[in-house]
Formats: C-alpha cells, structure tokens, sequence
C-alpha cells in the first residue's frame, strides 16, 4: 500500500535533548513537508521540501532543522533550541504537477511531549 | 501575509442535522481544499476544488469554489457521530512554486 508513515507515534524528550521525528512516503511524491499544529490552532509550517538536497524554511523554523538526502524521506530534528517543543507534528507530501493541482496528504503525525 | 478565516470554531448538533461551515480570506486562491481529522490522526483530504464556482459532493459532502476565489464552504448532510472531528480549509496559491494556507479549523461534536 502506497502512503505517508511517521515515527514514532508518541516521543518524549528531556530538557537539553535533541531528538528526531522520522517521516517515509512510497507514493513517488517530489514535495514534503512538516507541520506543527497545536491544541486550536491550525497547521503551521516548519519547512518544507521541492525536491532532493533542497529545503526551504516554513513560518516557524527556529529550533528545527531538516534534511532531504532521498525522495522518499524526510527527517525533522527538533533541538534544544526549540523552547517549546510540546506539540503534534504532521509530515505530509505531495506532487508537483506544474499546474494548480498539488494537494498536500498527510502522515498519522508524530507527538512530541518534553519531560 | 495571507490568513484565512474558518468558522465557525466549534459546533455542537445533533445528529441528523445538517452543518455548514465557511472559510473566508482577503486573498485569491488557486486551489481550496477539505480536510477532516479525527483525534490523535493526521489530516484527511475530503474534497478538492479546482475552479471557481466549482461545487462538488462526496457523499453527504458538498463544497464549492466561491466565485470571487476569496472564499469556500463545506456542508454535511444527515449528521452522523463517526462525523465528530475537526474539518480544515485550505487554499493554495500559485507562487512561484505552492504555497497552501490552512484555517484554524471547526471542530464538530455529534449528539447521538
């Protein structure tokens, strides 16, 4: 079956500690991205990704960093510089068509909780 | 920057009833999306617009493109309690390469 996975379900992070969220997609996607979405709000963009070895910053950056070394995945570390990490986080993907047609689908989502 | 406005916030119905909610935007948009997402899971796509105008049923669900690109709405018909969840607009614009704006989002609670 072709989708989005993301690992683990449930994260728990110690003051100081950088830890990464894992995001694979099989449906042949060129873009992916990350979310952070909180209780109320909508989704906000941590960065986002076209295609492989090139990744651009979303709304809220800071804290985060990225990689893009194959298509398929798209990890998110989320560091100590993150001051407030606690959220849900959702990876999604989509393709490129070249024309208005780019519908984002989404991961199972990954939460982050700080101990 | 771009925001877009998604009401209402909450809804409380009963089931059987219909729902409807809006997004709106000062912004023209390419594309308007419909995700629903259930507790603890990641967005689902519902419903995808393309044009304005456009109006589009999947199921109980209808939404349509408005005219101006400005705006959208999403209707449910004949609630049901596996309806309980929260519903996103989206709109996408084309910028070079995409940028798609997700509103605050409605969440629906279904009295059986």
């Amino acid at each position: 079956d072709g989708g989005i996975t993301q690992s683990p379900k449930y994260l728990f992070r110690k003051e100081g500690q950088n830890v990464t969220l894992s995001c694979e997609q099989n449906l042949n996607h060129d873009a992916m991205y990350w979310y952070r979405q909180d209780p109320g709000q909508g989704l906000r963009l941590i960065y986002y990704s076209q295609i492989v070895n090139d990744f651009q910053k979303g709304d809220i950056a800071e804290g985060y960093s990225v990689s893009r070394e194959k298509k398929e995945s798209f990890p998110l570390t989320v560091t100590s510089a993150q001051k407030n990490p606690t959220a849900f986080y959702l990876c999604a993907s989509s393709i490129v068509t070249g024309t208005s047609e780019e519908t984002q689908y989404f991961g199972p989502g990954t939460r982050l909780l700080v101990l | 920057g771009q925001q877009l406005n998604q009401s209402p916030q909450s809804m409380f119905i009963q089931e059987g009833e219909d729902v409807s909610m809006n997004c709106t935007s000062s912004s023209i948009f390419n594309t308007w999306l419909w995700y629903k997402q259930d507790p603890g899971e990641g967005p689902v796509l519902l419903i995808a617009l393309y044009k304005a105008g456009e109006l589009t049923s999947n199921g109980r669900l209808t939404a349509q493109f408005g005219i101006t690109r400005k705006d959208s709405f999403l209707n449910i018909s004949a609630s049901i309690p596996s309806d309980v969840g929260i519903y996103f607009c989206a709109g996408q614009l084309r910028t070079g390469g995409f940028k798609t704006i997700f509103g605050a989002g409605t969440r629906l609670f279904v009295k059986a």
